[in-house]
């Protein structure tokens, strides 16, 4: 099993719509979560952290639950710019800094 | 936010040739560099853990005499791909944590391309 698992999707979405997704996780004792964003042939960017209680950057709300071990992510408003590669990132406290990345999910957005 | 620049952005190469790659942190001082891989259509997978003046962690299954990496200055990681072969073909980033801050966020340097002939 994967420690990290997410739907590659992809996702299409007309533009304007919400769409939402999660993400799973193995490792009971990952402290850190993060979302990030990867375009075509790019280095993938930091989207958002994800927070216990949940947070809302603009568009963006991530969320985790820890019982259920998955975060997810939601977009409003989709713009025809949010089409990328969303990567859930997972950190282990014992794993140092370093992070486990999900296999992405593909999001498309169409006018 | 904090810059990371990797040289080359591509490279071509014929099979058997060795590839060095450049990351360096641009702004900051980075206590720690990974280097990743990512196969089409694929996630990153860390390759290794590199710390400045120390030996560099390597994953499972990454051969550490292949894939050769330097961390000199705490602005610099270095991965050499020695007798580089069709199947190393992949899409190479590195990564950088501040020695400040939230040691947690990593950023990213561009990638490299690589293409073994």
């Amino acid at each position: 099993r994967k420690e990290v698992e997410q739907d590659p999707g992809p996702f299409n979405v007309p533009e304007g719509a919400t769409v939402a997704f999660n993400c799973t996780y193995s490792n009971s004792a990952s402290q850190s979560f993060f979302w990030y964003r990867q375009d075509c042939r790019k280095e993938p960017k930091l989207l958002m952290s994800v927070y216990s209680s949940g947070n809302e950057d603009g568009r963006f709300t991530a969320q985790l639950n820890r019982a259920s071990q998955y975060i997810s992510l939601l977009i409003r408003d989709s713009k025809l710019s949010d089409s990328a590669t969303y990567l859930c990132v997972v950190n282990a406290k014992a794993a140092g800094n370093k992070l486990t990345f999900g296999g992405g999910t593909r999001v498309l957005v169409k006018p | 936010g904090a810059v990371v620049s990797q040289h080359p952005s591509r490279v071509i190469c014929k099979s058997g040739t060795s590839v060095k790659i450049e990351c360096r942190s641009l702004d900051f001082q980075a206590t720690t560099m990974f280097w990743y891989r990512q196969f089409p259509k694929q996630s990153l997978m860390l390759m290794a853990t590199s710390n400045e003046g120390s030996k560099a962690t390597y994953e499972q299954g990454v051969e550490k005499d292949k894939f050769l990496i330097n961390h000199a200055s705490l602005t610099l990681s270095t991965l050499t791909v020695t007798s580089a072969h069709p199947e190393d073909s992949s899409f190479y980033i590195c990564s950088a944590t501040t020695t400040s801050g939230d040691v947690n966020t990593q950023y990213f340097g561009p990638g490299t391309r690589l293409t073994v002939l």
